[in-house]
């Protein structure tokens, strides 16, 4: 069974970094993209990026592009996520998700999803 | 952005009753290369990620109970559970992915009533 796991929850002062990992394990990492959604408390969901971790194209969301860094190790089989300039805003559970689609093709609908880890932004 | 509307915010039905939540975009998610509407339907359950219930408007993913439907084209959709269960209960969530950003719904509360 796919399965992704992530890392556990964060607490950050603002301006700080934070930098999420997502371990993929039961398929061939490579072969899919994987994506990085957040929620926000009361908020909708929110697409932040992906990273194709076959070739390691990424591709943001231009609301964060100037602050999230999206990399893969392929021998850990693990995607990571790294936000800075951290404001209260960004309080969330960040969730990593995988693209439903094999091979360098990015479909954009996420059919494995993690158990999410929670980001606490504040002084 | 195109941004994807949601109604109601929440509704309570009955346990064997039909539930119908509704999704508008702000534009066409109808691809005219591929006549696919590109839209998904989520779950979410208190605590639990989202699950991936249908994608193309109406395309069940494996697994998913067939009392799900989804329906509609362009800038409108709806997702039907045909008769409620009470494991049904959860927060759904529309989301384009005709392009990036791609955007979700605010999403629509289901209770028992």
């Amino acid at each position: 069974q796919v399965h992704l796991a992530q890392s556990g929850a964060e607490v950050k002062k603002p301006g700080a970094s934070v930098k999420l990992s997502c371990k993929a394990s039961e398929y061939t990492f490579t072969n899919y993209a994987i994506h990085w959604v957040r929620q926000a408390p009361g908020q909708r969901l929110e697409w932040m990026g992906w990273i194709n971790a076959g070739n390691g194209d990424t591709k943001y969301s231009q609301k964060f592009q100037a602050r999230v860094t999206i990399t893969k190790d392929t021998s850990a089989s693990t995607a990571y996520m790294e936000l800075g300039s951290l404001r209260s805003e960004d309080t969330a559970v960040y969730y990593c998700a995988r693209d439903q689609v094999v091979g360098a093709t990015v479909n954009d609908v996420f059919d494995y999803w993690g158990q999410g880890t929670l980001v606490t932004v504040s002084s | 952005d195109i941004v994807m509307t949601q109604s109601p915010d929440s509704l309570a039905v009955s346990l064997g009753e039909r539930a119908t939540i509704n999704c508008k975009s702000s534009q066409s998610v109808l691809h005219s290369s591929n006549n696919k509407n590109y839209l998904a339907w989520y779950q979410q359950k208190p605590g639990q990620p989202p699950k991936l219930l249908i994608y193309w408007a109406s395309t069940r993913e494996s697994g998913v109970p067939d009392r799900f439907s989804g329906s509609g084209s362009g800038t409108d959709f709806t997702l039907t559970i045909s008769s409620l269960q009470a494991e049904d209960v959860a927060v759904y969530y529309c989301q384009q992915y005709y392009n990036t950003p791609l955007t979700f719904g605010g999403g629509t509360r289901v209770q028992i009533k």
